[in-house]
């Protein structure tokens, strides 16, 4: 059954920590991309990856660091650098270059404590 | 102006009624809208997909684009209490693997 994992699903953290969300894939979706949601906000790009080992930042890079060590994989490390950290995080894939339409895990929802 | 607004909500209505959700923009190179329906604390699911201008029917879902006006809208009939959810609307320009603008959504509730 090919989907997108996210784990875990809720995640609690001390402010100082950094904390790193998981996002898995097996659908063999080329480009990857992780995404803030804030309540009444629309999502936010972090950073996405079109290809292995490459990956560019979003719109709201600054505390966020991510990895693309493998085509499946795409973790998101929420640094303690992020001001404020708290929020819906959503992982999406596309499936190639040919592509426009997104298909999203479940979330990850972080709260700093 | 941000480049992707839509009517911010909430937005109740009763059981059978017809909905219309609406997005305006104002990038002129957007040519994908998507319109996706998030439940609460659920990831969004893609809901309809559409290129340039016209209209697109999916059971009782229809996207309509108008370029002219750079506003796009979704179409619910004989709404249910099962579509009470949030509905984001999506857009990108040409170019493949471009990056979604989204608008911040609209929350919907169906009264049974």
């Amino acid at each position: 059954d090919g989907g997108i994992t996210q784990s875990p699903k809720y995640l609690f953290r001390k402010e100082g920590q950094n904390v790193t969300l998981s996002c898995e894939q097996n659908l063999n979706h080329d480009a990857m991309y992780w995404y803030r949601q804030d309540p009444g906000q629309g999502l936010r790009l972090i950073y996405y990856s079109q290809i292995v080992n490459d990956f560019q930042k979003g719109d709201i890079a600054e505390g966020y660091s991510v990895s693309r060590e493998k085509k499946e994989s795409f973790p998101l490390t929420v640094t303690s650098a992020q001001k404020n950290p708290t929020a819906f995080y959503l992982c999406a894939s596309l499936p190639g270059v040919s592509y426009n339409e997104q298909f999203f895990g479940p979330g990850t929802r972080l709260t700093v404590l | 102006q941000k480049e992707v607004e839509q009517d911010p909500g909430p937005l109740s209505v009763p059981e059978g009624a017809i909905v219309s959700l609406n997005c305006t923009y104002s990038n002129s190179a957007f040519q994908y809208f998507m319109w996706y329906r998030q439940y609460s604390r659920k990831g969004p699911e893609l809901l309809m997909y559409t290129y340039s201008s016209g209209n697109k029917e999916d059971g009782r879902f229809t996207a309509q684009v108008d370029k002219s006006s750079k506003y796009i809208s979704l179409f619910i009939r004989d709404s249910q209490p099962s579509d009470s959810a949030t509905y984001l609307c999506a857009m990108s320009p040409t170019g493949a693997n471009s990056k979604l603008t989204f608008g911040k959504g609209i929350t919907l509730s169906v009264r049974p």
